[in-house]
């Protein structure tokens, strides 16, 4: 285990739907992130935290509403979402935000189907 | 426009051969380049970070390079075996920019 945990690992949602994804790390990290990994496509950052404050916003729609209450909690909400937002939604963590410098731990993953 | 690329989808290579995996950049001046491996339904594993004043770095049967010049990393795996399988990915960041960026990975598949 990475130290990086996520909940649900299946979720199936309809588009009128609000649920939300948790993940938690154990590593004392002061960064954590949010990616989006499509069939076919290159991991895409979604957010980034550091030091609970919110650094980067890739140009996610708002359906997507991200919340980092402390360095160890991250959450993605999703209201509203389309069926191309089906995907597998990564949380990771590193020692803190800078992007290359260190590795991240990534959690297992929420496998997300939108109907 | 920034790319990164990774050889191939996907190779099979031959248990107990060297599996050489590229990845190559354009518009990029990353100051550190990573090395991941992801498993089927689960998230990136890292392997091994280089930076972009280093030639070579090792750990067990691992090696990466980094040729600034030729805007190429390789990832080399000696002695392959069938549990090395699995999809690798290299990752960057521009200098200065703080965003890691993934590319679509190469999944390998050691046959026994």
């Amino acid at each position: 285990e990475t130290g990086v945990t996520q909940t649900p690992r299946h979720l199936v949602m309809g588009m009128t739907n609000k649920k939300s994804l948790k993940c938690e790390q154990h590593l004392g990290h002061n960064a954590m992130y949010w990616y989006k990994q499509s069939a076919k496509k290159p991991l895409e950052l979604m957010f980034v935290y550091n030091f609970k404050e919110q650094t980067e916003n890739n140009s996610v729609p708002s359906r997507f509403s991200p919340e980092c209450p402390n360095s160890s909690h991250l959450f993605l909400h999703l209201h509203t979402l389309q069926p191309e937002d089906s995907a597998l939604y990564l949380c990771a963590s590193s020692p803190q935000g800078g992007g290359s410098s260190y590795e991240q731990y990534f959690g297992p993953g929420t496998r997300l189907t939108v109907t | 426009s920034q790319k990164i690329e990774q050889n191939s989808e996907a190779l099979n290579i031959q248990e107990g051969k060297t599996a050489t995996l590229t990845c190559n950049y354009t518009n990029y001046s990353p100051a550190y380049l990573q090395w991941y491996r992801q498993d089927p339904g689960r998230g990136p594993v890292f392997l091994l970070l280089i930076r972009e004043n280093e030639k070579e770095k090792r750990k067990e049967r691992l090696k990466v390079t980094f040729d600034t010049t030729l805007k190429q990393s390789l990832f080399h795996i000696t002695a392959s075996q069938p549990a090395d399988s699995a999809t690798y990915l290299c990752a960057l960041e521009n200098f200065g920019n703080e965003k890691l960026t993934f590319g679509t990975g190469t999944r390998l598949t050691i046959i026994p």
